[in-house]
C-alpha cells in the first residue's frame, strides 16, 4: 500500500509570507500528526487529528495552525513566516485505534526554508 | 520534567553487537517506542514496549523497565547500513502524541 504522501518535497518561503503543507495518510490511518525536526530542538510535536478533530497540540505559537478533511488527508498552515521556522515539518499517521503495535509511519517531509 | 536522555554518538564496528540508552524523568506514559532516522530521511519505526520486559524483531531488540525510568534498543549483528541517528519517543497516556528523545547518532565502522 502507498506510504504516507506530502507535499511539497521542498518550499522556500520569505520571512512574513504563510505556507500550507499537505499529509495525505496511508489509506485506513485516522490518525495524523505533525512534527517539526530541526537540528537545535530536535523532533518537537505539532498537532495530531483524528476525525477531523484535533486531540492534542504542542508548545507552538498560534502561528501554527492544522486541519483535517474527512477523507483524513491534513494540512499545516504557518502565517507569518520567522527564519527559525526553518526546519523539515514531519507528518506521522496511525490506524488510530488499539494500542497493541503503536508504530507511527512518517512522511518524507517537507523542507522548508525562510529567507 | 519531560525529557528523554540518549547518549549522543555511539561508534561500533561491523557485525558487534551495540545497545542505545535512554533514561526519562515522568512515569505516567503509555509505551516507549524507537525509530531509526538515516541523513535526509524520514524516521522509521523499529519496536514498542508497552509493558516492561523485552520485545524482539530481528536484529533488533528493545527493552524497558518503568521502576528505573530507562529503556534501551539492542542491534545485534551490525551492518554499515545500521549507520543512522536513532530516537526513543514516549507516548502519552492518550496515545496521541510522542516525545522524542535528542537522537543517538550510530556510526558502524568495517
Amino acid at each position: 500500500k502507498a506510504g504516507v504522501t506530502q507535499t511539497p518535497r521542498y518550499l522556500i518561503k520569505t520571512r512574513g509570507q504563510q505556507v500550507t503543507l499537505s499529509c495525505s495518510p496511508i489509506s485506513g490511518h485516522r490518525s495524523v500528526s505533525w512534527y517539526q525536526q530541526t537540528p537545535g530542538q530536535g523532533l518537537q510535536f505539532l498537532f495530531e487529528y483524528f476525525s477531523e478533530t484535533q486531540r492534542n497540540k504542542g508548545n507552538f505559537p498560534g502561528r501554527f495552525s492544522g486541519r483535517q478533511f474527512s477523507n483524513s488527508r491534513s494540512e499545516m498552515n504557518v502565517s507569518t513566516l520567522e527564519l527559525g521556522d526553518s526546519a523539515l515539518y514531519l507528518c506521522a499517521t496511525h490506524e488510530g485505534r488499539g494500542r497493541k503495535n503503536y508504530g507511527y509511519t512518517f512522511g518524507s517531509g517537507t523542507r522548508l526554508t525562510v529567507v | 520534567g519531560q525529557s528523554l536522555e540518549q547518549p549522543s554518538e555511539v561508534t561500533a564496528v561491523e557485525g558487534a553487537i551495540v545497545q542505545i540508552n535512554c533514561t526519562y524523568q515522568t512515569s505516567g506514559f503509555y509505551g516507549l517506542s524507537w525509530y531509526q532516522q538515516h541523513d535526509g530521511g524520514a524516521p522509521t519505526f523499529l519496536s514498542y514496549n508497552a509493558l516492561d520486559g523485552l520485545e524482539e524483531t530481528g536484529r533488533f531488540s528493545s527493552f524497558l523497565s518503568r521502576s528505573d525510568s530507562y529503556g534501551y534498543l539492542l542491534l545485534q549483528e551490525l551492518q554499515m547500513k545500521d549507520s543512522a541517528s536513532y530516537f526513543c519517543a514516549r507516548l502519552n497516556n492518550a496515545g496521541n502524541m510522542l516525545t522524542f528523545g535528542g537522537g543517538t547518532r550510530l556510526m558502524v565502522k568495517p
